[in-house]
């Protein structure tokens, strides 16, 4: 079984902290992404990335960043919280295929993030 | 460009009633569809995925790339599938999701 998880299921910071959320995976997955989770939004796509020390910006990189230093792990850093952040941040691993493309994602229970 | 649509935030059926969750996507290449599921206080799953075909818990969703949609169906439905489903597009390099229908069965 699949096990994706995130450090903290609730935090809260204030405006201008910087934020570390991190992510371990322990399937070896070669790919990881982080998503944030907004009701009437869905899932939106931050960064992602393929291998270690490689990472690719998703659909709404600004204001975050991301580390990948080793295969299992993949933090997502906000380097000064605004309020506009606040949310559910999301985090998933996924095989890469043989015949290339990611496969299924399989996802972490998530890290409510409140910025005061 | 929205890659995947959910036109219904809500809905809401009672038990024992058909339900169909739309899904439609817009994607050039061949598509790969999946729904995922998220139950009150777990994380976002796996429901189906298109290629295998397959029903789980009683849902089945068919690809029709004539109308790009990939609706999920279940004949009667039950109290315990009030959840939030998201349709999801593999296009190889990532996924996108739509932006989810909350689903209230009613007892």
């Amino acid at each position: 079984d699949v096990k994706v998880t995130q450090s903290s299921r609730y935090l809260v910071k204030r405006t201008g902290e910087k934020v570390f959320l991190e992510c371990v995976q322990d399937m070896d997955h070669e790919n990881m992404f982080w998503y944030r989770q907004d009701p009437g939004l869905g899932l939106r796509l931050i960064y992602f990335s393929y291998d270690v020390k490689m990472k690719e910006k998703g659909d709404i990189p600004e204001g975050y960043s991301v580390s990948r230093e080793k295969k299992e792990r993949f933090s997502l850093i906000l380097e000064s919280a605004s309020t506009n952040q606040t949310s559910m941040y999301l985090c998933a691993s996924s095989l890469w295929r043989l015949a290339g493309g990611t496969d299924t994602q399989y996802f972490g229970p998530g890290t409510r993030l409140t910025v005061l | 460009a929205q890659r995947v649509t959910q036109p219904e935030k809500l809905l809401s059926v009672f038990k024992g009633a058909p339900v169909e969750l739309k899904c439609n996507y817009s994607y050039s290449g061949s598509p790969e569809l999946f729904w995922y599921v998220q139950y009150s206080r777990q994380r976002l799953q796996l429901l189906l995925r298109h290629i295998s075909r397959e029903s789980i818990k009683g849902f089945t969703a068919d690809l029709n790339k004539g109308e790009t949609s990939f609706h999920l169906k279940k004949p009667f439905a039950q109290e315990e599938d009030s959840a939030m489903y998201y349709c999801a597009l593999n296009t190889g390099n990532q996924f996108y999701f739509g932006t989810g229908t909350s689903l209230t069965v009613i007892p």
